[in-house]
């Protein structure tokens, strides 16, 4: 009965480089949320996604962010040309509903 | 009007004393009210969580109390051991219109002396 996995649980990139976040969400839940963490605040929400589809990417910047969940394997975000402004933990949750979520362990991205 | 506020941002408790963390929220359209607890270096785990149509949930130590008049809800943790000392998250979402998406409080810094 595994819980929402995601890796790697560190990551480091320098300037410019491409970070991608895996997300595992738990068996049987259909539903992925990705929210972002900067140091001290709150957890940000991002996109909300469904199998093959992005429901809800209000949260997310504009530009060099891209979310996805295909039919099979994991969901990505995915952080093109990293700034330094980027280093965060990222979270993922699933739910197998639009209520309760369940966090993953997160994603501690350092941008050098 | 999607912001939820929450306070203290710390709190420092003794062993065995109550523990009160309060949230406000302006969006009526809230239906779901979940609070999370997060140690250092992990992601936030569910507590407990209430809808509006409650003034009251209480699971073991934790309860939550909701005002809907008021705007405002809070986490009650009776009898705090030093093993809640964490990080804790109100949250709050619509799932009609917003696609359950949570919009979280600033978060309390918790620390329960022995």
């Amino acid at each position: 009965n595994a819980g929402v996995m995601q890796n790697p649980r560190h990551l480091v990139r320098r300037r410019g480089q491409e970070a991608r976040l895996r997300c595992s969400p738990m068996k049987g839940h259909s539903h992925v949320y990705w929210y972002r963490q900067l140091p001290e605040e709150g957890l940000k929400f991002m996109v909300y996604l469904q199998k093959e589809n992005i429901i809800d990417e209000s949260g997310m910047p504009k530009e060099r962010f891209s979310a996805e969940f295909p039919k099979e394997g994991p969901s990505i975000l995915r952080i093109q040309q990293v700034v330094r402004g980027d280093s965060a933990a990222y979270f993922c949750a699933s739910s197998p509903s639009w209520e309760t979520q369940y966090f993953g362990p997160g994603t501690r991205l350092l941008v050098l | 009007q999607q912001q939820v506020k929450q306070s203290p941002q710390s709190l420092i408790v003794q062993k065995g004393g109550i523990s009160i963390i309060n949230c406000a929220y302006e969006n009526t359209a809230f239906d779901y009210f979940p609070w999370y607890q997060q140690f250092p270096g992990k992601g936030p785990a569910l507590l407990i969580a209430i809808r509006p149509d409650v003034s009251e949930k209480k699971e073991g130590r934790f309860t939550i109390s909701f005002n809907k008049s008021a705007k405002q809800f809070s986490l009650h943790i009776m009898d705090s051991q030093p093993g809640d000392s964490a990080t804790y998250f109100c949250a709050a979402s619509n799932g009609e219109t917003s696609g359950s998406r949570l919009t979280f409080g600033e978060g309390t810094q918790l620390t329960v002396n022995p």
